[in-house]
């Protein structure tokens, strides 16, 4: 069975520009998370998908982020326009039940991302 | 509110030591803890959880952690470290009931073992 994998694995760009990143979830995973990690600093939620609706995005720094989910398969996180602030690890995650989401949350590598 | 305490950012080790990496938490609810790592260019891997019961939790690939609640302490330990335990290890904690179900992460800890 297939992790979950995320694309790109890295991405570098200037400030200002748009960079989207992907997730595939692990197949019939209904629950879906991002989460960020900058540099040196703790893993920190940003929202959580049930299937394609957002069930909480409380973690969502600002409105340059923009998150979906169509179909509820794969997601895509957008930053537009991106600051020099949005650099680190963006990790996604999925399960299949969200009560118990510790229990059987599923990580993927992350995608680094450097805006300079 | 909960939050996450990892003191140590690098514990640097020699092949077949001890290693003892600390966690603590602070939180005004019961909590759930666990431990993940993170392999180069892999995603985060749970190691171990405590939920309830025995306060001594054994894990993966020889890892063990104690729940010290007077301390609120989760210190994950390993009796002799190989060099593929290299790692970035995070402590977690979320609460164990109501309310949000989202964890709380430390800042993680990276364990680099030496021959």
């Amino acid at each position: 069975e297939a992790g979950v994998t995320q694309f790109p694995s890295h991405s570098v760009i200037e400030k200002g520009q748009t960079v989207t990143l992907r997730c595939d979830p692990i197949s019939g995973h209904d629950n879906l998370y991002w989460y960020r990690r900058v540099m040196g600093k703790e893993i920190k939620f940003l929202l959580h998908f049930v299937k394609e609706s957002k069930q909480d995005e409380s973690g969502m720094p600002n409105n340059r982020f923009l998150a979906e989910r169509t179909g509820g398969t794969y997601s895509t996180l957008k930053v537009q326009p991106a600051e020099l602030e949005d650099s680190g690890v963006y990790f996604c995650a999925s399960s299949q039940d969200s009560l118990t989401s510790m229990m059987g949350q599923f990580f993927g590598p992350g995608t680094r991302l450097t805006v300079l | 509110a909960q939050s996450v305490t990892q003191l140590d950012s690098q514990v640097p080790v020699f092949e077949e030591a001890p290693v003892e990496l600390r966690c603590n938490y602070s939180s005004s609810v019961s909590v759930y803890l666990f431990w993940y790592v993170q392999y180069p260019n892999q995603g985060l891997q749970l190691l171990l959880k405590y939920l309830s019961g025995s306060t001594l939790v054994k894990g993966i690939n020889g890892f063990e952690a104690e729940f010290n609640k007077s301390q609120t302490s989760f210190h994950l330990r390993k009796p002799s470290v190989h060099i593929s335990d290299t790692a970035e290890y995070f402590c977690a904690v979320r609460t164990d009931g109501g309310g949000s179900y989202i964890p709380t992460f430390g800042r993680g800890t990276s364990l680099i073992v030496h021959p």
